[in-house]
C-alpha cells in the first residue's frame, strides 16, 4: 500500500477562521512533509517532520502550524489566513529519515485545495 | 541552493507521438524524482531515479548524475499522458527542490 490520504479534499475559509488540514499514511514511514502549490507552479517545501520531530520550517508564517501527533499523522492548523494564502496543500511521506544522507522515494497525497476568502 | 531546469516548458503532441522531457540540475544530487501531476492536481509517482535507467510500460527515464541531467521518454503517447511533469531532486544535506515542470498536452 503507498497511500497517503489527506482531508479534506476542499475547503474555504475566513480570514477569521481556524481550520485543520489532515495527513494519514500507513506505510511506516519516518519522514513527513507539507508541501504548498500555487497554480501553474511546482510544490514548495513548508515543513518536514522526521520521527514526528519538526526538522525543517521553510521560513512558513506562524499562521500556518504544523503537529505531528504520531508517525502515521500529520496535521496543518491554519489561523488568520490571507487571501494569497489559497492554494494546494500537499502531503507527502518518505521512508527515510529527512536532512539526513540519504533519504527515499517520496509520496504524495492527493492534497487539499484550500480557498480563503 | 540547486537549481532545477525542465524543458520544454509546454509540449503538444499528436496522441502516438514520442516525446523527451529533460531535466538539468546544478549540483550534484542523491535523490531524483519524475513526477506526473494530473488535472485533479494528484503527483503520480514515475521513476524514483538517482542515477542509471529505468522502464515501466511506455515510460522510461535515464539519469546521468555525472553530466547533471536526466531524460524521461515517453513513447506512443495517449490522452491520458496530459499534464504536468515535474522533476524533483535532492542535493546532498538539502530539501527536495521541484523544476518549473513541462506541461504535456496530448491530442486525440
Amino acid at each position: 500500500d503507498t497511500e497517503v490520504t489527506q482531508t479534506p479534499k476542499h475547503l474555504v475559509m475566513g480570514m477569521t477562521n481556524k481550520k485543520s488540514l489532515k495527513c494519514e499514511q500507513h506505510m511506516g514511514h519516518r519522514a513527513m512533509y507539507w508541501y504548498k502549490q500555487k497554480a501553474k507552479k511546482p510544490p514548495e517545501l513548508m515543513f518536514v517532520y522526521s520521527y514526528e520531530k519538526l526538522s525543517i520550517n521553510e521560513s512558513v508564517p506562524s499562521r500556518f502550524s504544523p503537529e505531528c501527533p504520531n508517525s502515521s499523522l500529520l496535521n496543518l492548523h491554519l489561523h488568520a489566513l490571507q487571501p494569497e494564502d489559497s492554494a494546494l496543500y500537499l502531503c507527502a511521506s518518505s521512508p527515510g529519515l529527512a536532512g539526513g544522507p540519504v533519504t527515499y522515494e517520496q509520496y504524495f497525497g492527493p492534497g487539499t485545495r484550500l480557498t480563503v476568502t | 541552493g540547486i537549481q532545477v531546469e525542465q524543458s520544454p516548458p509546454d509540449l503538444i503532441l499528436q496522441e502516438g507521438a514520442n516525446s523527451t522531457l529533460r531535466c538539468n540540475f546544478s549540483d550534484s544530487v542523491n535523490n531524483l524524482q519524475w513526477f506526473h501531476q494530473n488535472p485533479w492536481g494528484q503527483l503520480i509517482n514515475l521513476f524514483y531515479i538517482p542515477s542509471g535507467t529505468k522502464q515501466n510500460g511506455r515510460l522510461s527515464a535515464t539519469t546521468v548524475a555525472t553530466e547533471r541531467y536526466s531524460l524521461l521518454y515517453i513513447s506512443s503517447s495517449q490522452t491520458t499522458d496530459s499534464g504536468v511533469y515535474f522533476c524533483a531532486v535532492r542535493g546532498y544535506g538539502q530539501n527536495f527542490v521541484f523544476g518549473p515542470g513541462t506541461r504535456l498536452s496530448v491530442l486525440p
